[in-house]
């Protein structure tokens, strides 16, 4: 039973232009959600996270949105830079912990110079 | 470094042998999880530790799976008679407190053969 759901395998975006990377869940206890980025051989990295309190938390170029009447999340990177290629994993967690956070199968982004 | 530093980085072992996998997390991190990724699929928890006790071991697949961490610090992972289905990356992480996100080493590549 995959509670978090990244449909998408792979995205490719042209340099400069704006990745969406989506994720859906189906558990609705889950009140804390991340993103977190993973480059090949290496363990995946922290990179945005936003409460359920919340429907938007903004980093930089990075924004995620939260829907939760349709659980559904998404990241937005704008612009799009060649060293954001990489794998990002959606995660969630319930009651603000991180005990056991549940994490999606990923999505590959690769932004083309 | 300071970060969380996992050995091997690669293990290949026959079925039916024993494999012990070792975590040093970061230093004054209370809390550590220990993930793996199978091929194509998303992270799977596995288990975490909020100091040397492990409250939740829900996630370990089978009762070959054990794991332990001393002195607060370094947790090992042992998978007895490995089995193929045992091959996977195995990642850990360490957080701050069990509210704080978590950072993960670069993992230990798990082949059976």
């Amino acid at each position: 039973d995959q509670q978090v759901k990244q449909n998408s395998p792979s995205l490719s975006v042209q340099e400069g232009r704006i990745s969406i990377l989506n994720c859906d869940y189906t558990n609705s206890m889950f009140d804390y959600f991340l993103w977190y980025k993973k480059y090949p051989a290496e363990g995946p990295t922290f990179l945005i996270s936003i409460s359920s309190i919340k429907d938007k938390n903004e980093d930089g170029r990075f924004t995620v949105f939260l829907n939760k009447s349709a659980k559904h999340l998404s990241l937005h990177i704008v612009p799009s830079q060649p060293g954001d290629s990489a794998v990002y994993f959606c995660a969630a967690s319930e009651a603000g912990g991180y005990q056991k956070v549940t994490f999606g199968t990923g999505t590959k982004l690769q932004v083309i110079p | 470094g300071a970060g969380v530093s996992q050995s091997p980085s690669n293990k290949v072992t026959e079925k039916g042998k024993d494999v012990e996998l070792r975590c040093d997390p970061i230093s004054g991190h209370t809390a550590l999880y220990w993930y793996r990724q199978s091929l194509g699929q998303g992270l799977e928890f596995l288990i975490y530790f909020q100091g040397n006790s492990a409250p939740d071991k829900s996630g370990l697949p089978s009762d070959r799976f054990s794991a332990e961490r001393t002195g607060g610090s370094v947790s090992t992972l042992t998978i007895q008679r490995t089995q193929q289905e045992d091959s996977a990356v195995y990642l850990c992480a360490s957080s701050f407190t069990l509210n704080s996100p978590l950072h993960f080493g670069n993992g230990t590549r798990l082949t059976v053969t």
